[in-house]
């Protein structure tokens, strides 16, 4: 079964402590993505990667850290965690191919931080 | 980017049509997607239209597109409660790679 996977779906944490947050999917999609999602925001992307070892900045990268040093995961670190990253968190990964368009959603990490 | 905009809440009842419309930024979008997202979920991708398209259907869905206005519209016929949940359009953007442009996402909530 296709699927994207993260892990954990639940996390309370305090300001300052490091966490990594995983995805991985099992279709072989060289796309990956990381979007934050809150109230009145909608859907904002925060990395993606385009291929193992290239990544790059979305539309709101401060305060994290990505990785691609396989095809199949794509952590989402943050450093330092603030209040302000309190947010559901989505993975994506994607496939365009020949006009067709692929593509798979994590079940979401919802992250507290105090 | 630019807000790729949607009315946040919509109400029907079960058996009517619902159609929930977009307006989205970029001229040179390829593709424009609708997501449904249930509670507690994440996202589907339920269908795309390419961009020299005018109309989509697939089932229940028909996906409209007006490229002069850069309206995107998702009519679901014959609608049911399990269609209750959160709709996202969005548009892909040539800034860079695959990044996607969401609306915030319209609210459809669907009565007995």
């Amino acid at each position: 079964e296709a699927q994207v996977t993260q892990n954990p779906r639940y996390l309370i944490t305090v300001t300052g402590k490091k966490l990594t947050v995983t995805c991985s999917q099992n279709m072989n999609h060289e796309y990956m993505s990381w979007y934050r999602q809150d109230p009145g925001l909608g859907l904002r992307q925060i990395y993606y990667s385009m291929n193992v070892e290239v990544t790059d900045k979305g539309d709101v990268p401060e305060g994290y850290k990505v990785s691609r040093k396989e095809k199949r995961n794509f952590p989402l670190i943050l450093e330092s965690p603030s209040p302000n990253q309190t947010s559901l968190y989505f993975c994506a990964s994607r496939k365009v191919d020949a006009g067709t368009d692929t593509q798979y959603f994590g079940p979401g990490t919802r992250l507290t931080v105090l | 980017g630019e807000d790729v905009e949607q009315s946040l809440f919509l109400s029907v009842r079960e058996g009517d049509s619902s159609v929930i419309n977009c307006t989205y930024t970029d001229s040179s979008s390829t593709y424009l997607y609708w997501y449904k997202q249930e509670p507690g979920a994440g996202l589907q991708l339920l269908t795309y239209i390419f961009s020299n398209m005018d109309m989509k259907q697939d089932q229940r869905l028909t996906v409209l597109l007006n490229k002069k206005d850069k309206h995107l519209s998702l009519r679901i016929a014959d609608t049911q409660t399990g269609d209750s949940a959160i709709y996202f359009c969005a548009e892909d953007t040539t800034n860079s790679g695959y990044a996607l442009n969401f609306g915030k996402g319209t609210s459809l909530l669907v009565t007995p």
